[in-house]
């Protein structure tokens, strides 16, 4: 089992481009979510979604857009990426109801210039 | 509002010594997990806990509950190299899928 997989490792971006970040998990979990990781804020939840066809905002959601895409993936969209959206994302899952556990993929980081 | 307080923020210690670091909340949670980040790398999970009081052990690690579901503390025995990275606190409460996250540990073991 690969886990949680996420594409691509590394962006560079321009101020007004956009993107897709692409993640997936074989695990058969229900939920999956969107962190950013910036030094010292710790990590903070873009989006999540519960179940498949559900998606809800986070503690960041402003600039971003997700789309649950079946029950394996979950993909993080940017529209007009902008100097503040630097960051490391990390895309999770986990079996709802299981001590809120969650497995992580290896990161993107993306600098928007 | 930061729900989670981790501390210290930053530890370097030398290998062999022991150590604790601290996850504290005026929240009760319904359970509480600690991660381990090395560079460049996603959070591993290293344990949940859900009981108050309880106390696990994975090999050198001792994690324990407070007895309120308030609190957390892990605490490493001779600490080696291989330990280093940032440590994360985090809880769960209710039906909420939500983890809320502290702001980490990074811990520093010198050969």
């Amino acid at each position: 089992n690969a886990g949680v997989t996420q594409t691509p490792k590394f962006q560079v971006l321009k101020t007004g481009q956009s993107m897709t970040l692409q993640c997936a998990q074989d695990m058969n979990h229900n939920s999956m979510y969107w962190y950013r990781q910036d030094p010292g804020m710790g990590l903070r939840l873009i989006y999540y979604s519960a179940s498949e066809g559900t998606t809800d905002k986070g503690e960041v959601p402003n600039g971003y857009n997700v789309s649950r895409l079946n029950k394996r993936e979950f993909s993080l969209r940017l529209e007009s990426a902008a100097p503040s959206q630097t960051s490391v994302y990390f895309c999770a899952s986990s079996e709802s109801g299981v001590g809120y556990e969650q497995y992580f993929g290896p990161g993107t980081r993306l600098t928007v210039t | 509002t930061q729900l989670l307080e981790q501390s210290p923020q930053f530890l370097s210690i030398q290998e062999g010594e022991n150590l604790t670091v601290y996850c504290n909340s005026s929240s009760v949670f319904s359970s509480l997990q600690w991660y381990r980040q090395e560079p460049g790398e996603g959070p591993v999970l290293l344990v949940t806990v859900v009981t108050g009081g309880e106390v696990k052990k994975l090999k050198r690690l001792t994690f324990q509950f407070g007895d309120a579901r308030k609190d957390s503390s892990l605490h490493i025995t001779a600490a080696q190299p291989g330990d280093t990275g940032l440590y994360l606190c985090a809880g769960g409460r209710g039906s909420n899928y939500k983890l809320t996250f502290g702001k980490g540990t990074l811990l520093t073991v010198n050969p």
